[in-house]
């Protein structure tokens, strides 16, 4: 039984393509987050969302944008890659957004080319 | 500055000695602190969880917070090859998560 799982595992795609990326966390968590891993492991917030407010970390282009289409799946879509978009992207759950643990997805290693 | 921080390391430790990972932190509103392991490849998992001051033992593993210093650490007792990985502490602000960059740590047997 996977706790968060995250589609697809790999994706390799050109530049100027729009892509996306989906989270499912079976936890009956409340906030969902993702996260970019860049090649020198820095982990970054990206987003954080519950059913009351998405918190947008500010320095993420507005080529991505969260979707949640319910309390358990939180997608992530992004407009005209860059090779800079090129990492590995996790998604992560929590109960509630404050100070709880967060699980962590298994990664969507992304490649622009 | 960064809000955490942390010896990028490599930290090599021979098998069964203690290994010491350190971070620091720079807001003082910080809530709640966590050790996360990231094996090469794979999503981080959480180890530890701390949220006041002093220790807090786990089996081998014991997190430290000093609060009035803002630094955590994670002390690793009799350490295992399968120990080595990359130790992420994360800081929650209550507003955000923050993590560090990661302590790369090799086990020697």
């Amino acid at each position: 039984d996977t706790a968060v799982s995250q589609t697809p595992k790999y994706l390799v795609t050109q530049m100027g393509n729009d892509k996306s990326i989906k989270c499912e966390q079976n936890l009956g968590h409340d906030t969902m987050y993702w996260y970019k891993q860049d090649s020198k492991k820095f982990l970054k917030i990206m987003f954080s969302y519950n059913n009351k407010e998405l918190i947008i970390n500010e320095t993420v282009p507005n080529r991505f944008s969260p979707k949640s289409p319910d309390k358990a799946h939180l997608n992530l879509h992004i407009n005209s890659l860059e090779l800079g978009d090129s990492a590995v992207y996790f998604c992560a759950s929590s109960l509630q957004g404050g100070a709880e643990t967060q699980y962590f997805g298994p990664g969507t290693r992304l490649l622009v080319l | 500055q960064k809000e955490v921080e942390q010896n990028s390391g490599p930290l090599s430790v021979p098998e069964g000695a203690i290994a010491s990972l350190n971070c620091t932190y720079s807001d003082r509103v910080s809530q709640s602190f966590f050790w996360y392991r990231q094996y090469s490849g794979k999503s981080p998992e959480l180890i530890m969880s701390i949220y006041s001051n002093g220790d807090k033992e786990d089996g081998r593993f014991t997190a430290q917070l000093n609060k009035a210093s803002q630094y955590v650490s994670l002390l690793i007792r009799d350490s295992q090859p399968s120990d080595s990985a990359t130790y992420l502490c994360a800081v929650n602000t209550g507003n955000q998560f923050y993590f560090g960059t990661g302590t790369s740590l090799t086990v020697i047997p």
